[in-house]
């Protein structure tokens, strides 16, 4: 099916450890994204991409890492996990041009013990 | 003064009755204006998209913009149950390139 689809959906970690979200879309869009949200916070941006190999940090990028070396794929590492990181992921991905919507994918969500 | 602003409710309206949302942002740069509806434990999804001042209707939705009162406002005729969710409103800055998400107005619609 096209769409935006993120894996695993659930995740347990412990502190200290590497852990890699993906992201995969069928849509060719452009632009790619990696959010946080949290009770509190609303959604935050981590990174986004513009374009394979483009990538540029949003509002709270310590602590994590992208890579996009394809235009459907974009991983978002936590090199080092923390209990702070404990969070709902969501990736999302966007049109370019005049009508530029925004569609998220089902998100994972992410335990740091 | 936050991006964008939006009352967190929750909006508490009767089913069949009329729900109204409303988001006023700072970024007079923003072009294009989207609403998701987010239900508990679930992801954002676009409902509406508005992109020029005036009203624009889908189904039993209404979206309405005025760029000089920086407003943009959703409503919902005929509300149902299965509206009760979180309502974010997005402006998308064109000077800045990014979206700005408010935190959103949940919304409950009792039977």
């Amino acid at each position: 099916d096209a769409g935006i689809t993120q894996s695993p959906r659930y995740k347990i970690t412990e502190t200290g450890r590497q852990v890699t979200l993906m992201c995969h879309q069928t849509w060719s869009h452009s632009y790619m994204f990696w959010y946080r949200q949290d009770l509190g916070h609303g959604l935050r941006l981590i990174y986004y991409s513009a374009a394979a190999d483009i990538t540029d940090k949003g509002e709270v990028p310590d602590g994590y890492v992208v890579s996009r070396s394809k235009t459907e794929n974009f991983p978002l590492t936590l090199e080092s996990a923390t209990r702070s990181q404990t969070s709902v992921y969501f990736c999302a991905s966007r049109r370019t041009g005049e009508y530029n919507e925004q569609f998220f994918g089902p998100g994972t969500r992410l335990t740091v013990l | 003064q936050k991006e964008v602003e939006q009352n967190s409710g929750p909006l508490s309206v009767p089913e069949g009755a009329i729900a109204s949302l409303n988001c006023t942002y700072s970024d007079r740069g923003s072009q294009s204006f989207f609403w998701y509806r987010q239900y508990s434990g679930k992801s954002p999804e676009l409902i509406m998209s508005i992109y020029s001042n005036g009203d624009k209707e889908d189904g039993r939705f209404t979206a309405q913009l005025n760029k000089a009162s920086q407003y943009v406002s959703l409503l919902i005729r005929d509300s149902q149950p299965s509206d009760s969710a979180t309502y974010l409103c997005a402006p998308h800055s064109y000077n800045f390139n990014k979206f700005y998400f408010g935190s959103g107005t949940k919304l409950n619609v009792k039977p």
